[in-house]
């Protein structure tokens, strides 16, 4: 099971904005990082260190973090933004790495 | 552009050990800051973390998996590996390499991913 919390499915609708949350114990400590992952593919990292992006990845792609909760925004979301997003990070007691459960993202 | 790929049998049989390799190219394991990783994915399930080696040669591993796991790595060929021992249909998944930096959980790079089936 696991220890990073987040809702199954989130939908909105074309060129809207929409959050996508994540909670757990271990982000106290720790930032999360933001996946995105299409039907057959590998996940593709989106956002690293609460709120940074990777080259190549749209600036409409935000994150942020308050507490045990980070959040993933999509500003105006576009209908290639339809997938599962993953969130992960560290956790130190032991050493480990923990992922979301994962959020199946509707565009409408 | 550094590129991973993984390679190995796509069926296991239960009770034996899977055994993959991931081929890297355009990186260097011993490059500062980065480590490379196993992530597996069950068929319609979500993403679990196998283990991680640093560049400096630190090892961490999943507790749960702890006592079957083993990543090793080959300098000379680029390669690193997995094996994971007496194996489940509760295995079967899609195995993932990938390489990070920063604070052990930002993963860049991933490989495309392997089938692995446990079942006689």
């Amino acid at each position: 099971s696991s220890e990073l919390t987040q809702d199954p499915a989130v939908s909105v609708a074309l060129g809207q904005t929409v959050r996508i949350t994540c909670q757990g114990d271990s982000l106290r400590s720790y930032y999360a990082s933001w996946y995105q992952q299409k039907p057959g593919q590998a996940p593709v990292l989106v956002i690293y260190s609460k709120n940074n992006r990777p080259s190549g990845i749209p600036d409409r792609f935000s994150g942020s973090s308050s507490g045990t909760t980070a959040s993933l925004t999509i500003t105006g979301a576009q209908a290639e933004d339809e997938a599962d997003y993953y969130c992960n990070s560290r956790d130190s007691s032991p050493y480990r790495v923990v992922f979301g459960g994962g959020t199946k993202l509707t565009v409408l | 552009q550094l590129q991973l790929q993984e390679s190995g049998p796509g069926l296991v049989k239960p009770s034996e050990t899977l055994s993959l390799a991931c081929s890297v190219s355009g990186g260097s394991f011993s490059t500062t800051g980065h480590y490379w990783a196993w992530i597996r994915q069950p068929p319609g399930k979500g993403l679990e973390w196998i283990g991680s080696f640093y560049y400096n040669g630190t090892t961490y591993y999943n507790p749960p998996l702890r006592s079957r796991v083993f990543i090793s790595v080959d300098t000379s060929k680029n390669h690193f590996f997995l094996k994971l021992s007496s194996v489940t249909a509760a295995d079967t998944a899609v195995y993932y390499c990938a390489e990070g930096t920063g604070s052990g959980s930002n993963f860049n790079s991933w490989g495309q991913g392997t089938l692995v089936t446990v079942s006689s």
